[in-house]
């Protein structure tokens, strides 16, 4: 199975400051990779597929980068509505694996 | 637009028998894999099964294989799963969840809300 590992486990930012989330494969993943955002007791939101495209109606302060085994999420400028639980998931091979997640919090 | 919605989650003794629905609406039913999905309390997401449009593709994964079962109805625009041998372990949050369409996009586009499952006794 690929693993999928994100750094950091937490991660506080003031507001209007970048915030950057990474998740690296255990093995090459091509661009295979999807971002979901989840906030306080709901359900994943998909915000970017294919590592850098960004779904309909998600702002553009949210990027997606990476190929191969290293990706990134950036929020170009933190508000406080992004505060939330950020989940990558390789969709290269099955199983489908997701990454631990990654806490962001306003600082 | 498109909603789907979870029932059938609650209590259950270690051994025992659950069957979770999931009512799907706002697309088209039958075009779409559709899948199952878990996060048990503090810990991450986890795909465990998926169907495809028709029900003749299935896959469980290793943590479920041979207790859970999913299964769809397209007249009812439903899906199900069948859990069996509940063990604490698979207290979690239930996922009702689309597969997004298009060639190898093996990603969830919309999930429901949830369904609690808590084995204990």
């Amino acid at each position: 199975d690929i693993v999928m590992t994100q750094s950091p486990d937490s991660l506080a930012v003031s507001l209007g400051e970048r915030a950057t989330i990474n998740c690296k494969s255990s093995q090459s993943i091509k661009n295979y990779l999807v971002w979901y955002q989840q906030k306080s007791g709901q359900p994943p939101k998909l915000l970017i597929s294919w590592a850098s495209t960004r779904e309909s109606g998600v702002p553009d302060r949210f990027s997606g980068s990476g190929s191969g085994t290293d990706f990134t999420l950036t929020i170009s400028s933190l508000q406080a509505e992004d505060v939330a639980v950020y989940h990558c998931q390789q969709y290269y091979s099955s199983p489908f694996t997701f990454g631990q997640g990654t806490r962001l919090e306003i600082k | 637009q498109v909603q789907l919605v979870e029932s059938g989650g609650g209590l259950v003794k270690p051994g025992g028998s659950l069957r979770l629905s999931c009512a799907a609406s706002g697309f088209t039913f039958s075009h779409s894999y559709m899948s199952w999905m878990r996060q048990a309390p503090g810990k991450g997401l986890e795909w465990i099964s998926y169907i495809s449009n028709g029900g003749s593709d299935i896959y469980s994964a290793d943590s479920v294989k041979g207790r859970f079962t999913i299964s769809r109805d397209n007249a009812k625009n439903s899906l199900y799963l069948q859990m069996n041998s509940l063990r604490a372990e698979d207290t979690a949050v239930y996922y009702c969840a689309r597969v997004a369409g298009g060639s190898g996009s093996w990603f969830l586009d919309y999930w429901g809300q949830g369904a609690l499952v808590t084995v204990s006794s």
